[in-house]
């Protein structure tokens, strides 16, 4: 199966900043990587699929970046709303597989 | 607006079967995927499997292969999972959602059903 090692697993950071996280397949996957937004409680949300493209919806404040077996999701000017747990997920192989997801706090 | 709305979860004791539904509304359900997504608590999302959309072609995690059969019911608009000999490590809220092929992106998901297996 193909792994997903999302980096960091948690980070701090204040409204207004800009954070990214990270995420590495364990083999080329193209563009087929897509990004969740999870609050507590919650359903998961799709933000990015295909590794760039904006979901209907989604404020642009959220980009995606990447391809082969490096992906990453950049959250610009982050608003209260955006504190939650980012997952990334591989669509490539047909045993599709997430990452173990990145708790992004308030600081 | 779509919905979908998940049902049938539970407590089950471990080896016991349990079968999940996924009602869905305010879309053309033929024309997708449908995927079921697990969470244990506390713990991040575990893909569990996925039909496609004539219901003829089916995927499954290894873990819950041979275990678990999911299906579909183009007449009523809901995807289902069968799920047999379950085991503690299956406790978890189960989502189903909606899906696209080119890129398995997931678009659309429930508020999920929980499962719990324990004696």
């Amino acid at each position: 199966d193909i792994q997903m090692t999302q980096s960091p697993s948690s980070l701090s950071a204040s409204v207004g900043d800009r954070v990214s996280i990270t995420c590495r397949a364990s083999e080329e996957i193209s563009s087929y990587v897509n990004w969740y937004q999870q609050g507590p409680g919650k359903a998961p949300r799709l933000l990015i699929y295909a590794a760039t493209t904006l979901q209907g919806g989604v404020p642009s404040r959220f980009s995606g970046s990447g391809s082969g077996t490096e992906f990453t999701l950049t959250i610009n000017s982050l608003q209260p709303e955006d504190f939650a747990t980012y997952y990334c997920q591989q669509g490539y192989s047909n045993i599709i597989t997430f990452g173990q997801g990145t708790r992004l706090d308030i600081k | 607006e779509v919905q979908l709305v998940e049902s049938g979860g539970g407590l089950v004791q471990p080896g016991g079967s349990l079968k999940l539904s996924c009602a869905t509304s305010g879309f053309t359900f033929i024309h997708y995927v449908m995927t079921w997504v697990r969470q244990p608590p506390g713990k991040g999302l575990e893909w569990v499997a996925t039909i496609n959309s004539a219901g003829d072609f089916m995927d499954y995690a290894a873990s819950m292969k041979g275990r678990f059969t999911i299906s579909r019911d183009n007449a009523k608009n809901t995807v289902h999972l069968q799920m047999d000999s379950l085991r503690d490590a299956d406790t978890a809220l189960y989502f189903c959602a909606r899906g696209q092929p080119q890129f398995a992106q997931f678009e659309s998901w429930g508020q999920g059903t929980l499962v719990t297996v324990s004696s």
